[in-house]
């Protein structure tokens, strides 16, 4: 089974800066990595997939790079909304399954 | 508008059942993959299960396999997962999601439902 790490787990950022999350998979999932925010009682959004692609209706100020292991998220210029927690997933092996990150929150400094 | 709504939630024993649906409106059903993903109280997401858009391949994690059992019905629009033998580690909140695939394969979640709480406890 693929393990997928988040650093850091908590990051916390002033709004109207800049918030860089990483997350790393234990093997290559080649560009089959995924994003997603959820706030408190809420389903999780896809946010990012293919590594880079930005979802329907998502804002410029998100953006996802890598690929292999290693993958950033980046939300430049955070706004109030942008305060959450946020999980990367990768879907490149079956089986066993597609597999989640543990999450990163990114709260208000 | 793509929707999805979960129902059949509860609190359940140790060793009992509850059926979960989740009924799909605003998108074709049958033209997508569907799945289940779990999140306990205060943890991570976890996927459980995935079928085919025609039902022809079911995939289930290896801590669900033998006693959960997704199902789908197109006609209905409606997704279903069986869940038997519930654990106490199967408390969670249960969401339905759509893949952007026909195929039964690892694939992103392009939307949610709200979520259903199953409660396993005596």
């Amino acid at each position: 089974e693929i393990v997928m790490t988040q650093s850091p787990a908590t990051l916390s950022v002033s709004p109207g800066e800049r918030a860089t999350l990483s997350c790393r998979a234990s093997q290559s999932v080649s560009s089959n990595l995924a994003w997603y925010q959820q706030k408190p009682g809420q389903a999780p959004r896809l946010l990012i997939y293919g590594a880079s692609t930005r979802a329907t209706g998502i804002p410029a100020r998100f953006s996802g790079s890598g690929s292999g292991t290693e993958f950033t998220l980046t939300i430049n210029s955070l706004q109030s909304e942008d305060f959450a927690v946020y999980y990367c997933q990768q879907y490149n092996n079956w089986p066993p399954g597609t597999t989640f990150g543990p999450g990163a929150k990114v709260d208000i400094k | 508008e793509v929707q999805l709504v979960e129902s059949g939630g509860g609190l359940v024993k140790p060793g009992g059942s509850l059926r979960l649906s989740c009924a799909a409106s605003g998108f074709t059903l049958s033209a997508f993959s569907m799945n289940w993903v779990r999140q306990a109280p205060g943890r991570g997401l976890e996927w459980v299960s995935s079928i085919s858009s025609g039902s022809s391949y079911m995939y289930s994690a290896d801590s669900v396999k033998g006693r959960f059992t997704i199902s789908r019905d197109n006609a209905k629009n409606s997704l279903y997962l069986q869940m038997n033998s519930l654990r106490a580690e199967d408390t969670a909140v249960y969401y339905c999601a759509r893949a952007d695939v026909a195929a039964a394969i690892p694939y992103y979640f392009d939307y949610w439902g709200q979520g259903t709480l199953v409660t396993v406890s005596s």
